[in-house]
């Protein structure tokens, strides 16, 4: 079965520093891998996704990820955090060619000025 | 084009109570799904229908849930009696087609409470 950990519950950067949400997935065949953003009293928007092309995949707002096989890893990371980076981060994995979502826990990442 | 919609946004009722959400996906998305997000968790899937059939409910406990999705366009998704371990977000999402990595694309979700 196909699942994800999210390595950590919350993480906290100044504005301006680099972010990095880290994910770890299992499954037993190819995944696909998402990025999921939810905003306070919003609903989830993807942020990203990769689905067996490029490893390293660009997605909206500056964010970007990269899958690594040998690692089982599909960290999302931004260069510089703006204030309105903050919110609940979903990695996702689901088994390529179906549509049911496994979502992490979540990270919840805390921006300060 | 316009999102995902969901009503109510907020409802609060005691246990035993029985409760529907409603949702409206996107124009032409012939996916919808229903989620449960317990605080502090991500969303679990409940239902995933094609048009108006069901292709997942194998998470759905279906002693007190029910969904349908008549004419293969709106949703409603039920629970009767509520249970306080009910309390939750409920998310609807649609997709365009099944059987790929098809973006879905989420509503602002119902919240309930269960007092």
């Amino acid at each position: 079965a196909q699942s994800v950990t999210q390595l950590d519950s919350h993480v906290s950067v100044s504005e301006g520093t680099p972010v990095l949400l880290r994910c770890n997935y299992s499954s037993s065949y190819s995944p696909s891998l998402f990025w999921y953003v939810q905003h306070p009293n919003k609903g989830l928007q993807l942020l990203l996704k990769y689905t067996s092309a490029a490893t390293l995949v660009k997605g909206i707002n500056g964010f970007e990820a990269e899958f690594k096989k040998s690692e089982t890893s599909f960290h999302l990371t931004k260069p510089s955090a703006h204030m309105s980076d903050a919110a609940e981060y979903f990695c996702v994995v689901s088994l390529t060619g179906f549509q049911k979502l496994v979502f992490g826990t979540g990270t919840r990442l805390l921006v300060s000025p | 084009e316009a999102g995902v919609a969901q009503s109510p946004r907020y409802k609060i009722i005691e246990k035993r109570q029985s409760v529907a959400f409603w949702c409206n996906p996107i124009s032409g998305h012939a996916t919808l799904y229903w989620y449960q997000q317990i605080l502090g968790q991500g969303p679990k899937l409940l239902i995933q229908f094609q048009n108006n059939g069901v292709v997942d409910d194998s998470q759905l406990p279906k002693d007190r849930f029910s969904a349908e999705r008549l004419k293969g366009v709106d949703s409603t998704l039920k629970i009767q009696p509520a249970k306080l371990e009910d309390s939750a977000v409920y998310l609807c999402a649609s997709s365009y087609l099944a059987g790929g990595p098809e973006t879905q694309y989420f509503g602002p979700g119902t919240r309930l409470l269960v007092l």
